[in-house]
């Protein structure tokens, strides 16, 4: 079975620019998260979607990061303008049991804001 | 809200020998307790978990043990092996919330 694919890779970039990360969950799976990790932390979560509703963006800088899951299967991450403080990895992750089910991780987007 | 503590954030051991690493958390709602491995360029991935109606819990090597009075719960690793070395992180959740909270992680190296 695929894993949870993410894209890109790497991505630098200048503060006040923008850039934008693309998720693809494992088939079937409804529960989508896109969490940030900062160097040396762990996992926050940014935003958590149930097919293509959003269930918690609480902890998402609303000013700045955007997220949005249309049909209900992939998923984009925008940050706009970027902050240096916003250098981290950003990891998608999906899940077919919405509560306290295994997270499905992908291999992250890691952004560095020069 | 919820917060976990995580210790030791680095563990080093010989080959062979045990490695414990223990979390605490805040919210005696939380019911779930994960533990994730990350590897170097990669996503963590789920090694064990237990919920709150669970003390113990075993996988081969791997246990985890919960205490709900103490509000602590921590992760064994017996006869560890250099491909266990990487980043371990413990998570906590509640139910009603559905989000994992995350430890700030344990880097184990294990040496062969």
């Amino acid at each position: 079975e695929a894993g949870v694919a993410q894209s890109p890779r790497y991505k630098i970039i200048e503060k006040r620019q923008s850039v934008a990360f693309w998720c693809n969950p494992i088939s079937g799976h409804a529960t989508l998260y896109w969490y940030q990790q900062i160097l040396g932390q762990g996992p926050k979560l940014l935003i958590q979607f149930q097919n293509n509703g959003v269930v918690d963006d609480s902890q998402l800088p609303k000013d700045r990061f955007s997220a949005e899951r249309l049909k209900g299967v992939d998923s984009t991450l925008k940050i706009q303008p970027a902050k240096l403080e916003d250098s981290a990895v950003y990891l998608c992750a999906s899940s077919f049991v919405r509560d306290t089910g295994e997270l499905f991780f992908g291999e992250g987007s890691r952004l560095t804001v020069l | 809200g919820e917060n976990v503590e995580q210790h030791p954030s680095t563990l080093s051991v010989q080959e062979g020998d045990s490695a414990v690493i223990k979390c605490t958390y805040s919210d005696s709602a939380s019911n779930y307790f994960p533990w994730y491995k990350q590897e170097l360029g990669k996503g963590p991935q789920l090694i064990i978990d237990i919920r709150s109606n669970v003390g113990e819990k075993k996988d081969q090597r791997i246990a985890v043990t919960l205490n709900k009075t103490a509000k602590h719960f921590s992760l064994h690793i017996t006869e560890t092996q250099p491909e266990d070395s990487a980043v371990y992180f413990c998570a906590a959740s509640t139910s009603s919330q559905g989000n994992l909270i995350f430890g700030k992680g344990t880097k184990l190296s294990v040496k062969p």
